[in-house]
């Protein structure tokens, strides 16, 4: 069995201050780990993904996510929030079965405010 | 850059209607899914579908709901007698090298 815990429903930054946003996973198999966005009235946009290749990914808009296998942990970064950064956030896991349909387990969401 | 692509992109039906939810992947992807987003609640996943067939399906896919890919193109969720808890934003997705790409969604509303 997968999930995803994401430890902050919401957080607040300022704009051009660094972003953490905290998830842990618990997966039986070796999973792929994901971040998708979603902006107001918007769909999912995929940030980056760990596949298991390397352990620090980098993804679109300046965001990246450090897989630390002993903590379990995949948490976004960013070095300084923009304005449009401002949406919720989905860490996602995938257990990798080999034939299998790999469904996508979501974490409840954190919702990114960023002031100016 | 290819997309998937959903219609319609907002749905209003009354309870025991049936509706039908279109999605077009992209077109060389092998896996598709649905997934609904209830209003202030996560992303669940439905159904997984490969080969012409379901490959997984999650409790909340019942009797209700069916799937199938009715040409080359296109891939069909439908709810036979819709009740007023599928309410939800219905999503798409299908699947490259272990990566699901999302389609914008279908809001559906039972009233």
């Amino acid at each position: 069995a997968q999930s995803v815990t994401q430890l902050d429903s919401h957080v607040s930054v300022s704009e051009g201050t660094p972003v953490l946003l905290r998830c842990n996973y618990s997966s039986s198999y070796s999973p792929s780990l994901f971040w998708y966005v979603q902006h107001p009235n918007k769909g999912l946009q995929l940030l980056l993904k760990y596949t298991s290749a390397a352990t620090l990914v980098k993804g679109i808009n300046g965001f990246e996510a450090e897989f630390k296998k002993s903590e379990t942990s995949f948490h976004l970064t960013k070095p300084s929030a923009h304005m449009s950064d401002a949406a919720e956030y989905f860490c996602v896991v995938s257990d990798q079965l080999t034939g299998g349909g790999n469904k996508l387990t979501f974490g409840t969401g954190t919702q990114l405010k960023v002031e100016l | 850059e290819p997309e998937v692509t959903q219609t319609p992109s907002h749905q209003v039906t009354q309870m025991g209607q049936e509706v039908i939810l279109r999605c077009v992947p992209i077109s060389n992807h092998l896996y598709f899914y649905w997934y609904r987003q209830i209003l202030g609640q996560k992303v669940e996943f439905l159904v997984s579908f490969y080969n012409n067939e379901i490959s997984e399906k999650s409790e909340i896919f019942d009797d209700q709901f069916s799937v199938e890919r009715p040409d080359g193109s296109n891939f069909t969720l439908k709810i036979r007698s819709t009740k007023l808890e599928d309410s939800a934003m219905y999503f798409c997705a299908s699947k490259y090298q272990e990566t699901q790409y999302f389609g914008p969604g279908t809001r559906l509303l039972v009233l």
